[in-house]
């Protein structure tokens, strides 16, 4: 499967620890994203990668949160001391650049996140 | 008010209908446009992408009117397996989701 992979699939923390995720893009992509989602909304952008540079950040990604691409492949994402507010699937999706066209990303299965 | 806006729905067609879903965006910025789809507790699925000279994928229509800012997907002859929530797209490297509308097709 050469698709977007995401581990764990589900994580169930309690509040206060901290825990982090790994995100595997499609091997030729560049560009990598972090989005979160929760119950009957559209996925919210965080954060993304364009190899190992971090582009933009979103004001949704407080100081708790932390996101890697140190190589310019697989991608972390860290959360610090965990909220029950930060139960969410986290998604996220690689695209490639320069293809011409509308630059289309495709998404992992996410990481579920419960908090307790 | 949120960048992209879709009505929640549900739709409920029964299976041959044909079903029209709009939304529109704010941040007139916005150079990329797309359909997605989303299962019950899956990743969202690109359906299509979408262009101010409309395009068609099947049984799928997709047109953007950038004037107005109005994104909108048709699907004729629906099928059960098209019951899903179809979440409308606009970005610019981000992308930017609308909550997502829910279609249910019964038999």
């Amino acid at each position: 499967d050469t698709g977007v992979s995401q581990n764990p699939r589900h994580k169930i923390t309690k509040r206060g620890q901290n825990v982090t995720f790994r995100c595997d893009p499609i091997s030729e992509h560049n560009r990598l994203y972090w989005y979160r989602q929760t119950l009957g909304q559209g996925p919210e952008f965080l954060t993304y990668f364009q190899n190992e540079a971090q582009l933009e950040k979103s004001r949704l990604l407080s100081d708790r949160f932390s996101a890697e691409r140190p190589k310019g492949s697989f991608s972390t994402l860290e959360i610090q001391r965990t909220e029950q507010g930060d139960s969410a699937m986290y998604l996220c999706a690689s695209s490639s650049t320069g293809t011409g066209g509308q630059e289309t990303q495709y998404f992992g299965p996410g990481t579920r996140l419960l908090v307790l | 008010r949120k960048e992209v806006e879709q009505d929640p729905g549900p739709f409920n067609v029964p299976e041959g209908a044909t079903v029209a879903f709009n939304c529109t965006y704010s941040n007139s910025a916005s150079q990329s446009f797309f359909w997605y789809r989303q299962d019950c507790r899956k990743e969202p699925k690109l359906l299509m992408s979408v262009y101010s000279s409309g395009n068609e994928d099947g049984r799928f229509t997709a047109q953007l009117n950038r004037a107005s800012q109005y994104i909108s997907l048709l699907i004729r002859d629906s099928k059960l397996s098209d019951s899903a929530t179809y979440l409308c797209v606009a970005g610019y490297n981000k992308l930017i989701f609308g909550a997502g509308t829910r279609l249910a097709v019964h038999p």
